[in-house]
């Protein structure tokens, strides 16, 4: 079965530090794959998605950017967080024409 | 535009009372609508599509393009339920599109 791994669960960093937040696919080969922010009273917010390896699609410019280096990895970054960045990062992956299978997350607070 | 609106951030209702959560959309295309739950400390999960016609624990939810609506409704309310719930429309391609969410609180 498919199964979608997301880590660090909680980060604390302060401001101008870097981020790399880890997401990987098991189970499956050529996922879509797909990252949102959690804001409260907002919903989720598309920030990235990608279709295949080095396909990389950004929908909100930001301090932000996203790789996918291998087919079933797909990572956040920031060579310098700022504090607006603190949110909670979901990972998820869809196999096409289905809905989403999300991580567990990742609770981002820059200080 | 494409968008999801949920009117309401919080519903409370009673055990065994119906319930209904309300979701608008905006999109000129054919839309695939979906429903999402996420309970205390789990994922946020896929609930229900709108193409697969079905019901999960109780609940579902009816397309109306005329009223470009899909609420999420469920005849009788169970503690369990409590949880926040978030609309989502697939708008074409890859994007998928989410409400602001309605917290759902089921009292005894």
């Amino acid at each position: 079965s498919q199964t979608i791994h997301q880590w660090p669960a909680t980060l604390v960093q302060p401001v101008g530090s870097p981020l790399s937040l880890e997401c990987t696919v098991e189970g499956t080969s050529n996922p879509n794959l797909y990252w949102y922010r959690q804001a409260a009273g907002r919903g989720l917010q598309l920030l990235f998605y990608s279709v295949g390896i080095g396909q990389i699609s950004s929908e909100v410019p930001q301090n932000l950017s996203a790789s996918r280096p291998q087919d079933r990895q797909f990572i956040l970054s920031s060579k310098k967080l700022l504090l607006s960045d603190s949110g909670f990062y979901l990972c998820a992956w869809s196999p096409g024409t289905e809905g989403y299978t999300f991580g567990s997350g990742t609770r981002l607070t820059v200080v | 535009a494409q968008r999801v609106t949920q009117p309401e951030k919080l519903l409370s209702v009673f055990k065994g009372a119906p319930v209904e959560l309300k979701c608008n959309y905006s999109y000129s295309g054919s839309p695939e609508l979906f429903w999402y739950v996420q309970y205390s400390r789990q994922r946020l999960q896929l609930l229900l599509r709108h193409i697969s016609r079905e019901s999960i624990k109780g609940f579902t939810a009816d397309l109306n393009k005329g009223e470009t609506s899909f609420h999420l409704k469920k005849p009788f309310a169970q503690e369990e339920d409590s949880a926040m719930y978030y609309c989502a429309l697939k708008a074409g391609g890859f994007k998928t599109i989410f409400g602001a969410g309605t917290r759902l609180f089921v009292k005894a």
